[in-house]
């Protein structure tokens, strides 16, 4: 069973656009949604996390939003550049339990 | 500060041989994890370690996989003996508090 779902698959954005991946979740004790960038040959690197009593998180160009009532939160990338093609994958934590299950990833990629 | 250590990053076995790999994660850092990150897929948790004690490893494949954590520090992740499935990336990574996960760069394990 997977618990968070995530999408699209892939994501193709022109530079100076907006970049918006999607994910549902299932569990509700779940209480952390981390977002995290990979780029080739590496290891995924925390961009930004959310906890579930605020709806909204901005950090410069990245922001998430988040539903609890729908189960849902995504992450908003605004004016993407070149240097924001990656992989992208949302997760999701029981910080309690101390798990977390990651969604399968976007991959990205801005056009110059 | 020194990030989170894989060794080795590469390895390529037949099937039925039997490989280990090492994860030196960051100081200080209580917490280890072990991911398998499957192409095209998310990482997916297979051991996690609270200084030397077992967490969850309710998803390794124990008759295959093994892992330990001597003094809390540094981690072996063994795979004896190895199926062509289970050619994938394993991800380590280690976290203070049970929040952000610092992960290494992975070893990309191929069984031939």
């Amino acid at each position: 069973q997977q618990q968070v779902k995530q999408s699209p698959q892939s994501l193709i954005v022109q530079k100076g656009g907006i970049s918006i991946i999607n994910c549902a979740y299932e569990n509700t004790a779940f209480d952390y949604f981390p977002w995290y960038q990979q780029f080739p040959g590496k290891g995924p690197a925390l961009l930004i996390a959310i906890r579930p009593d605020v709806s909204e998180k901005k950090e410069g160009r990245f922001t998430i939003s988040f539903n609890k009532s729908a189960k849902q939160f995504s992450l908003h990338i605004m004016d993407s550049q070149p240097g924001d093609s990656a992989t992208y994958f949302c997760a999701a934590q029981d910080t309690n339990a101390g798990k977390s299950t990651f969604g399968d990833g976007t991959t990205l990629t801005v056009k110059p | 500060e020194a990030g989170v250590a894989q060794s080795p990053r590469y390895k390529i076995i037949e099937k039925r041989q039997s490989v280990a790999f090492w994860c030196n994660p960051i100081s200080g850092h209580a917490t280890l994890y072990w991911y398998q990150q499957i192409l095209g897929q998310g990482p997916k948790l297979l051991i996690q370690f609270q200084n030397n004690g077992v967490v969850d490893d309710s998803q390794l494949p124990k008759d295959r996989f093994s892992a330990e954590r001597l003094k809390g520090v540094d981690s072996t992740l063994k795979i004896q003996p190895a199926k062509l499935e289970d050619s994938a990336v394993y991800l380590c990574a280690s976290s203070f508090l049970p929040y952000e996960q610092f992960f290494g760069p992975g070893t990309r394990l191929t069984v031939l």
